[in-house]
């Protein structure tokens, strides 16, 4: 099946640096999303971007599909980004499941 | 409006034990699906309803678990004679089409601890 790799496994912040996480999958992909886990465990959507960019406020996310990989950046992090960073896609063929990667663990300190 | 909600938040019960847990979906979303998150991992996929039929429940572990979803709005994923390594939190999300390319929005999962 599709594997779904992330770096850095963990990050370590002061508060108002900048951050990309990077994404890498081995096939190509119907769907593709990012997702925050707070530390709550409530997993909030990010952006859905199985190509192309997207931007909303400091986040931005971009997915080369084609060279299979995808990259949300962080910019000006506050203390409130802390947590985990999840990249999930859903394979192209006859599923739909999320497959997800292992996570990037963030830390933002003030 | 109202996200996916999951009921209960936690659950707490004994090896062997039989257990149900809840979820509703955002309102006419179509697909439903439930996901299993252990400890320090992603959430791992278990089971996918495309209305009221297991579209794929390539992702049950065993035959002690099972999930319905009766009229295509609610469902519930049921556990017979729970071990503890079933210790996790059982994740529920919907989308809107049921397609692969369909978003899915997650709930904020029911934490089951087998003692």
């Amino acid at each position: 099946g599709i594997q779904v790799e992330q770096s850095p496994p963990d990050l370590i912040l002061q508060e108002g640096a900048n951050s990309t996480l990077r994404c890498n999958f081995s096939d190509s992909v119907n769907n593709l999303q990012w997702f925050h886990q707070n530390p709550w465990g409530q997993l909030i959507n990010l952006f859905y971007i199985p190509s192309g960019t997207k931007q909303n406020g400091r986040l931005s996310a971009t997915t080369v599909a084609t060279e299979r990989y995808s990259l949300l950046y962080i910019s000006s992090s506050q203390t409130t980004d802390s947590g985990v960073y999840f990249c999930a896609v859903v394979s192209g063929g006859a599923t739909n499941k999320l497959i997800f990667g292992t996570g990037t663990l963030l830390a933002v300190q003030p | 409006g109202a996200g996916v909600s999951q009921t209960p938040s936690n659950k707490v019960t004994e090896k062997g034990k039989y257990v149900e847990l809840r979820c509703d979906p955002i309102s006419g979303h179509t697909a439903l699906y439930w996901y299993r998150q252990s400890l320090g991992q992603g959430p791992e996929f278990l089971i996918y309803f495309q209305g009221t039929g297991a579209a794929d429940d390539s992702g049950l572990p065993n035959d002690r678990f099972f999930a319905v979803r009766p009229e295509g709005s609610v469902s519930t994923l049921k556990i017979q004679r729970t071990e503890r390594g079933d210790s996790a939190v059982y994740l529920c999300a919907s989308s809107p089409a049921g397609t692969s390319r369909g978003e899915q929005f997650f709930g904020p999962g029911t934490r089951l601890t087998v003692l």
